[in-house]
């Protein structure tokens, strides 16, 4: 497996608070990707790079920004925490072959928005 | 209209039973696309990709129709170790030229002793 990890992997914060996470691979892979995952919606792609600083958003980007300042690492910020963020998280990985469609993902990382 | 659509389920078959899921997607310029497989409270892992000519990858066969905008995967002699969701994925050009993969919310799977 592609050594992909997300931090923190569990968090719960209060509504208004600045939250961020952080996915590290090891794998050189060009591209990488935030996704959430809901009940009924399955996995909602957040933003996601195509090299160090180089972004674009998703289909549910509000509220979320991103930074990638080096190949290994992805952050995510909720500037401002809601309830509606409360969400499993998952970042992704993958080469830069036009011709794979395998994401590596991590373990997830569960935000509690009390 | 969702960009990628499954019927949720759950599926409930007997061990041993043929089951086949279907998934239809809206955008005809989607290039590629795969099947991945998401175990409770685990990350998703790809299953297999799906080529146009469709293919095989021991029990699981996987076919696209580009006219009709589906694919499906077909699971053939269910084993209870395949209970899990089926994700859905396609691959269209984003706006970099990246090939964003949306995937369908997935398709549940109970596989019955």
């Amino acid at each position: 497996d592609a050594g992909i990890t997300q931090s923190p992997r569990h968090k719960v914060t209060e509504t208004g608070t600045p939250v961020t996470l952080r996915c590290h691979q090891t794998e050189n892979h060009r591209y990488m990707y935030w996704y959430r995952q809901d009940p009924g919606h399955g996995l909602r792609l957040i933003h996601y790079s195509y090299g160090v600083k180089d972004t674009d958003k998703g289909e549910v980007s509000d509220g979320y920004s991103v930074s990638r300042s080096k190949t290994e690492d992805f952050l995510l910020t909720l500037e401002s925490a809601t309830s509606s963020q409360t969400s499993v998280y998952f970042c992704a990985s993958r080469t830069s072959d036009k011709n794979t469609g395998e994401l590596f993902f991590g373990e997830g990382s569960r935000l509690t928005v009390l | 209209r969702k960009e990628v659509e499954q019927d949720p389920g759950p599926f409930n078959v007997p061990e041993g039973a043929t089951v086949a899921f279907n998934c239809t997607y809206s955008n005809s310029a989607s290039q590629s696309f795969f099947w991945y497989r998401q175990d409770c409270r685990k990350e998703p892992k790809l299953l297999m990709s799906v080529y146009s000519s469709g293919n095989e990858d021991g029990r699981f066969t996987a076919q696209l129709n580009r006219a009709s905008q589906y694919i499906s995967l077909l699971i053939r002699d269910s084993k209870l170790s395949d209970s899990a969701t089926y994700l859905c994925v396609v691959r269209s050009r984003g706006s970099s030229n990246t090939g964003k993969l949306i995937f369908g919310q997935g398709t549940t799977l109970q596989v019955k002793p």
